[in-house]
Order: C-alpha cells, then structure tokens, then sequence
C-alpha cells in the first residue's frame, strides 16, 4: 500500500482564493511527522509546514495551514489567498517511528494559479 | 538565514564514470540525507547518515553508491560507475532539532 497518497494530480484556483491539497497516510507508528515541501520549476525543495503526531492544534506558518484529521490519516494543505507565485509542484511526506529516519513523499501536486 | 549548499548544479558524465556529488548541510544538524528525483517522478529516499556512520540505506543504494563526510562540513555521495539510469536529480537533506528535513537546490545529474 502507498505510504503517502495525494490524490489530485494537477489543480487550478484562481488568484486570492484559498485551496487545499490533499494527502492522506498510511502507518501504524504512533510516533510520526508530516510535512509539505513546494517544488517550484526551477527544481529546488523548499519546506513549508510540519505537523506532528503528537501535536494536537493543526499547525499553520502563515498563509499555509495543514489541516490534520489523524482518525481519518489525512494532512490536507491549506494555501489562503493564493498568489501567482504559489504555481508549483507539492509533495506531501512523512517521517515514521524514531526522530531522524527517512521521508517518505507522495507523487506530487501540481498547483497552477490563475491571474 | 543557514541553509544547505550543493556542488555541482548540473553534472554531465558518461556511462561507467565516477561522480562525487558534495554538500553542505547546516552546520549544528546531526542526521543527513540523501534523496534523488527522477524527472517527473516522486522524490526517492536513497541513504540517511548520523554519527559518522549509514544509519539507513534503500534498495536503490547499491555497492556503487557510498557516502562519506570527510571533514566537519562536507557530505558526499560518490556513484562509483555512473548508469543511464542514474540521471536524475539528486538532493541533500540535513535535520533540525525541530525534526524539519531541510533540503539543497539539488544537483542535476545527467549520464550519456
């Protein structure tokens, strides 16, 4: 079974709307992370936000807010007032067990924002 | 603001050729990563480093893939005879106490 699954191969939202991405996961850890990197076209991996197993308030970093259902496994982003520069590739990843081990991503969402 | 540098940007090999792709992680990080993307496909785990030591390897990181960190800043990758199928992009990651895996710009490897 896919450990990090982002259903929505490609999407659009029109400038200053919100939009959420979806991914959900599958573990049997207690101990987990959750994060969500953006991959613009010029390929680097830039990190957003991170939620913790643990962690009960759904965390935001500004315009960014990860909307964490851990009944349902699911680490939907939420990007509000979307701008042009938002266009780009998201991937959702998960961190399992021990503090330190490897991430695990889905196969991406690409987001296209329209002027 | 620290973050983490790679060298080369774009390295061109051929076939059956050594490449040392090298980086520099954030200085008080501890765990280290290397990942790869193979264009238009998901980001792949290839091996974590902690302690001067492999803490965990993928399938994919085979006897012609070793990491090394040489001295107090530099992480490297070495792929000992390079395949086609190695063309990819290849990303270092250092961790934050904070459990962020922070990534470099990549380097773009490209076999013929």
């Amino acid at each position: 079974a896919q450990k990090i699954t982002q259903t929505q191969p490609g999407m659009f939202v029109q400038e200053k709307e919100a939009v959420t991405l979806d991914c959900t996961y599958d573990t049997s850890d207690q101990s987990y992370g959750l994060f969500w990197y953006k991959q613009p076209s010029s390929g680097e991996m830039i990190f957003l936000i991170y939620q913790g197993s643990y962690d009960e308030q759904n965390a935001t970093e500004g315009r960014y807010s990860l909307n964490f259902q851990k009944a349902r496994k699911s680490a939907n982003l939420v990007i509000s007032a979307s701008q042009l520069g938002d266009s780009a590739m998201y991937f959702c990843a998960m961190r399992e067990g021990s503090y330190g081990n490897k991430l695990v991503f889905g196969a991406g969402t690409i987001l296209r924002v329209k002027s | 603001e620290p973050e983490v540098t790679q060298t080369p940007s774009h390295q061109v090999t051929q076939m059956g050729q050594e490449v040392i792709l090298r980086c520099v992680p954030i200085s008080n990080h501890l765990y280290f990563y290397w990942y790869r993307q193979i264009l238009g496909q998901k980001v792949e785990f290839l091996v974590s480093f902690y302690n001067n030591e492999i803490s965990e390897k993928s399938e994919i990181f085979d006897d012609q893939f070793s990491v090394e960190r040489p001295d107090g800043s530099n992480f490297t990758l070495k792929i000992r005879s390079t395949k086609l199928e190695d063309s990819a992009m290849y990303f270092c990651a250092s961790r934050a106490p904070s459990d962020t895996q922070y990534f470099g710009p990549g380097t773009r490897l490209t076999v013929l």
